[in-house]
């Protein structure tokens, strides 16, 4: 499989927590993108980072990669009960125009 | 400005029956693809279309077939379904490689 793997499948914290949600690939890669997915919807893009970038952000959201391990990480601060969803990591293989998503992360966040 | 729009929402076929899954995008999008979302599986890559006129297997193709009809409609075929094709079809497009894919609402099938 060409999927990526994301670490933890389940996270449940408390509103005004972090959450920190990680992404291992396995191919070279042109970039790394995260979705979003409330219960029962499309997926929305959240951020985009290229392999020569090693850290994003974009309002609440942080995010890290580190193409020596093939790995990312999605940060979310200060979470709010809206930020319950799943998570998904995407890569853009280097000399494709597929995009291959991982297993997803779902998030709860408790009021 | 609809984006990504898909047809049926929900389907129920009989085993051995065929359909086809439709999406449109409104975005003047060179690429689009198909992916299943199974549970515990995350979203896998059925075929994609890097460009009008041009098609591609992606990891999951076996069962399955495209028409990208012109650059805003890429339809999927099942021609004749399985049980273990019951999933959540999602099409995506995007401008072109390396940028962010726009989905749309998914269709919700089940092979009895």
């Amino acid at each position: 499989s060409q999927q990526g793997e994301e670490d933890p499948q389940a996270l449940s914290i408390q509103e005004g927590e972090n959450a920190t949600m990680n992404c291992s690939y396995k191919t070279s890669i042109n970039n790394l993108q995260w979705y979003r997915q409330n219960s029962g919807r499309g997926l929305v893009h959240l951020i985009l980072i290229r392999s020569n970038e090693r850290e994003k952000h974009s309002g609440r959201l942080r995010v890290t990669l580190d193409t020596s391990k093939k790995s990312s990480s999605l940060l979310i601060t200060a979470s709010r009960a809206a930020d319950t969803a799943s998570y998904f990591c995407a890569t853009d293989a280097y000399g494709a125009n597929n995009l291959f998503f991982g297993t997803g992360t779902r998030l709860t966040v408790i009021p | 400005n609809a984006g990504v729009t898909q047809t049926p929402k929900f389907q129920v076929l009989k085993t051995g029956q065929s359909m086809t899954l439709q999406c449109a995008q409104d975005m003047n999008h060179n690429s689009m693809y198909w992916y299943r979302q199974d549970p515990g599986m995350g979203l896998r890559l059925i075929y994609y279309s890097a460009s009008e006129g041009t098609t591609d297997k992606g990891e999951v193709p076996n069962g399955y077939n495209v028409s990208r009809l012109n650059k805003r409609e890429f339809s999927l075929r099942l021609e004749s379904a399985a049980p273990s094709q019951t999933s959540v079809y999602f099409c995506a497009s995007r401008p072109v490689s390396n940028t962010e894919a726009f989905f749309g609402q998914g269709t919700r099938l089940t092979v009895v």
